[in-house]
C-alpha cells in the first residue's frame, strides 16, 4: 500500500485560486470515487473538508472544491485567505478496504 | 454532538506493547454506518492510517502494520482500543482517534476526530 503522492507544498496571493494535486492508482484513486480532503492546521486534529471526490459537509467553505480524473484527484482553493494557510491531505478508499493518505501538501498564502 | 478523546501512556519502552484507549461522548460505538479509525503522525511528518473497528466488531487494518497491531471495541464502556506490540523508535507520533463514515461498506472520510495523544517510544 503505497501512500499518495502530493507536492510538498503551494503557493498563492490573498484572492487567488490554488489547486493540490494528489495521484494514486487504479487500485484507489482511479477506481473509486472516494477520495477525500482534510485541512489540518498546526498543533490541531485534521478537518474533513471534501468527501466523495466532490462533497463538502456542512459548515465548510464554498470556496473549497475537489474533482478527479483518472488516477488524481485534485482540490482547488479559490479567493485564498490567510486563514487557508495549513497543511492539506488527500485519502481515498483502496480495493483492499483500507484508507490510504497523501504525503501531505503545505499550502503558504503569501 | 459527539466527542472523542484519546488516553494512554505518553512514553512507551522499545520492544514493549503500546496501548491507547478512545472514548466516545455523544455518541455510540455501536452507530451503524460508523467504523472507528486509528491514524498516527509522526513529528513533522504526514498522516498513516492505521485500522479500524467496525460497529459490529470486524476489523481492517494497513497491511504496513497488521502484525503488531490490534483494535478492538468496547460497547459497555462506549470506547475502542488500540495495542500496537513490538514498538520502536519509529512508532513515536501523534495517535489520533476517529470517526470514519463507511455507508454502503466504502469510505465517505472520517469527519470527527479526537485531539490527538503524543506517545513516544523512549528507553
Amino acid at each position: 500500500q503505497s501512500a499518495l503522492t502530493q507536492p510538498a507544498s503551494v503557493s498563492g496571493s490573498p484572492g487567488q485560486s490554488i489547486t493540490i494535486s494528489c495521484t494514486g492508482a487504479s487500485s484507489d484513486i482511479g477506481g473509486y470515487n472516494y477520495v477525500s480532503w482534510y485541512q489540518q492546521r498546526p498543533g490541531k486534529a485534521p478537518k474533513l473538508i471534501i468527501y466523495d471526490v466532490t462533497n463538502r459537509p456542512s459548515g465548510v467553505s464554498d470556496r473549497f472544491s475537489g474533482s478527479k480524473s483518472g488516477n488524481t484527484a485534485s482540490l482547488t482553493v479559490s479567493g485564498l485567505q490567510a486563514e487557508d494557510e495549513a497543511d492539506y491531505y488527500c485519502s481515498s478508499y483502496t480495493g483492499d478496504n483500507t484508507e490510504v493518505f497523501g504525503g501531505g501538501t503545505k499550502l503558504t498564502v503569501l | 454532538q459527539l466527542q472523542l478523546h484519546e488516553s494512554g501512556p505518553g512514553l512507551v519502552k522499545p520492544s514493549e506493547t503500546l496501548s491507547l484507549t478512545c472514548s466516545i461522548s455523544g455518541g455510540s460505538v455501536n452507530s451503524g454506518n460508523y467504523y472507528w479509525s486509528w491514524i498516527r503522525q509522526p513529528p513533522g511528518g504526514g498522516l498513516e492510517w492505521i485500522g479500524f473497528v467496525s460497529y459490529s466488531g470486524s476489523t481492517k487494518y494497513n497491511p504496513s502494520l497488521s502484525r503488531r497491531v490490534s483494535i478492538s471495541g468496547d460497547t459497555s464502556k462506549n470506547r475502542y482500543s488500540l495495542n500496537l506490540t513490538s514498538v520502536t523508535a519509529a512508532d513515536t507520533a501523534v495517535y489520533y482517534c476517529a470517526r470514519h463514515w463507511r455507508g454502503g461498506g466504502y469510505s465517505h472520510g472520517m469527519d470527527v476526530w479526537g485531539q490527538g495523544t503524543t506517545v513516544t517510544v523512549f528507553s
